[in-house]
């Protein structure tokens, strides 16, 4: 099935830091989403892109729907402590189905 | 944004049991629901795609005997894990998809422990 690759894997920076993840798929996405998970929750919904070029923002967060429509990139800037959690990227492929990268965690040391 | 809530949120059971979880939407219509699974340190993965008054699709892999969903209203559906084992043990995650805006909102899962 599709995958999207989602890097890094892990990030561990200081607190006041900018945050850069992103997500490559080799297959066209309709949408990108990005989520954050906290432990033993489910997925909040934090940036959900619509049209390849977009770029939206959400306080101090922003997100690009790249150009080609296979790639999109998450900031986060000046890092606070509940900041702390997993990142997934996610898409909806052409078939409309919901596919979630693997994930990014980030610790950040106040 | 819109609620999702499941229920229970953590579940212990023996092996050879039967478990039910739900999913509610409060606020919103879901005409299409998804369950996800996921292990520790890993990634959402879907199980299977619900649909109001339909029979689900089930992803590859997924063994439809032993995970019953059931979609009985715009509201509200059930994930029945039959006969758990060990192995079935995850967090079981479901979402659903506001008819309105399509935006796919999530619960707060369901921690199923199979001893």
């Amino acid at each position: 099935g599709q995958q999207l690759n989602q890097s890094p894997q892990s990030m561990f920076i200081q607190e006041g830091e900018d945050v850069s993840m992103n997500c490559t798929s080799s297959s066209i996405f309709n949408t990108w989403l990005w989520y954050k998970q906290d432990p033993g929750e489910g997925p909040v919904l934090l940036i959900a892109l619509y049209k390849a070029g977009e770029l939206t923002s959400n306080g101090r967060l922003t997100a690009q729907f790249g150009i080609t429509r296979k790639d999109s990139f998450l900031n986060i800037s000046a890092s606070i402590p509940s900041d702390v959690g997993i990142y997934f990227c996610a898409g909806h492929d052409q078939g409309g189905k919901l596919i979630f990268g693997q994930g990014t965690e980030l610790s950040v040391k106040p | 944004g819109a609620v999702v809530s499941q229920h229970p949120s953590r579940v212990i059971c023996k092996s050879g049991t039967s478990v039910k979880i739900e999913c509610r939407s409060l606020d919103f219509q879901a005409t299409t629901m998804f369950w996800y699974r996921q292990f520790p340190k890993q990634s959402l993965m879907l199980m299977a795609t619900s649909n109001e008054g339909s029979k689900a699709t089930y992803e590859q892999g997924v063994e439809k005997d032993k995970f019953l969903i059931n979609h009985a209203s715009l509201t509200l559906s059930t994930l029945t894990v039959t006969s758990a084992h060990p192995e079935d043990s995850s967090f079981y995650i479901c979402s659903g998809r506001d008819t309105l805006t399509d935006t796919q909102y999530f619960g707060p899962g369901t921690r199923l422990t199979v001893l």
